[in-house]
């Protein structure tokens, strides 16, 4: 079956700590990997896709890594606007259409 | 370009109830999904429509229902409502030359007493 499992839970930080979230994942065929980040109440925001093991792709503070079993959303010297949940998702080869399979997410909390 | 948008963004029903939500696809894209978000979890898929027609359909029953329009607009559709049913439902949309990259929209809540 199908899973993504995302650690830690809950994470908090000092402004300017860097720190790991990490995204385990099963799948019988990989397509993709994608990064989201959610604010309290609004729908998920698109941060990256990684396709490949060895890929990785950087915006800002963050920066995603994918290897065959897991990616890792490394966030350099946060700030306190970086605080919110943040999803991980795989999407599956089989099937034949673009379903998404969520982790349960990481609220980061990052405090002045 | 408009992004993903979905009304109303919020609602209260009463147990047994019908409901349909809403969701304009951003311009350019012709793949609806919908995903229900319960309280603290990831959102889970319930199904997806790719030009006016169901394509893929995750593990909820038959009362969950949708429909995509030539616009590429979409509803969802939720007879005989339970407790459980209270979420955020979400709509996805995606392009067919980005074809795994979901955008999606600010979600409707829906409060079932």
């Amino acid at each position: 079956e199908d899973q993504v499992t995302q650690s830690p839970e809950a994470l908090r930080l000092q402004e300017g700590e860097s720190s790991s979230l990490n995204c385990s994942y099963t799948v019988s065929g990989l397509r993709g990997l994608f990064w989201y980040r959610q604010d309290p109440g609004k729908g998920p925001e698109f941060l990256f896709t990684l396709y490949s093991a060895g890929e990785e792709k950087e915006k800002e503070r963050l920066k995603a890594t994918l290897t065959k079993k897991e990616s890792f959303l490394h966030i350099t010297a946060p700030k306190p606007e970086d605080s919110a949940t943040y999803l991980c998702a795989v999407q599956p080869l089989s099937g034949g259409y673009n379903k998404l399979i969520f982790g349960a997410g990481t609220r980061l909390a990052v405090h002045p | 370009e408009t992004g993903v948008t979905q009304s109303p963004t919020h609602l209260i029903k009463t147990r047994g109830q019908q409901v349909t939500l809403r969701c304009s696809s951003q311009s350019g894209h012709n793949t609806v999904s919908w995903y229900q978000q319960a309280l603290g979890q990831g959102p889970q898929f319930i199904f997806q429509y790719y030009r006016e027609e169901e394509n893929g359909r995750g593990n909820f029953p038959p009362r969950f229902s949708g429909l995509q329009f030539p616009n590429y607009s979409s509803e969802l559709n939720v007879n005989a409502l339970e407790l459980d049913d209270s979420a955020l439902y979400l709509c996805a949309s995606s392009s067919p030359d980005r074809e795994s990259e979901a955008f999606f929209g600010q979600g409707t809540r829906l409060t079932v007493v």
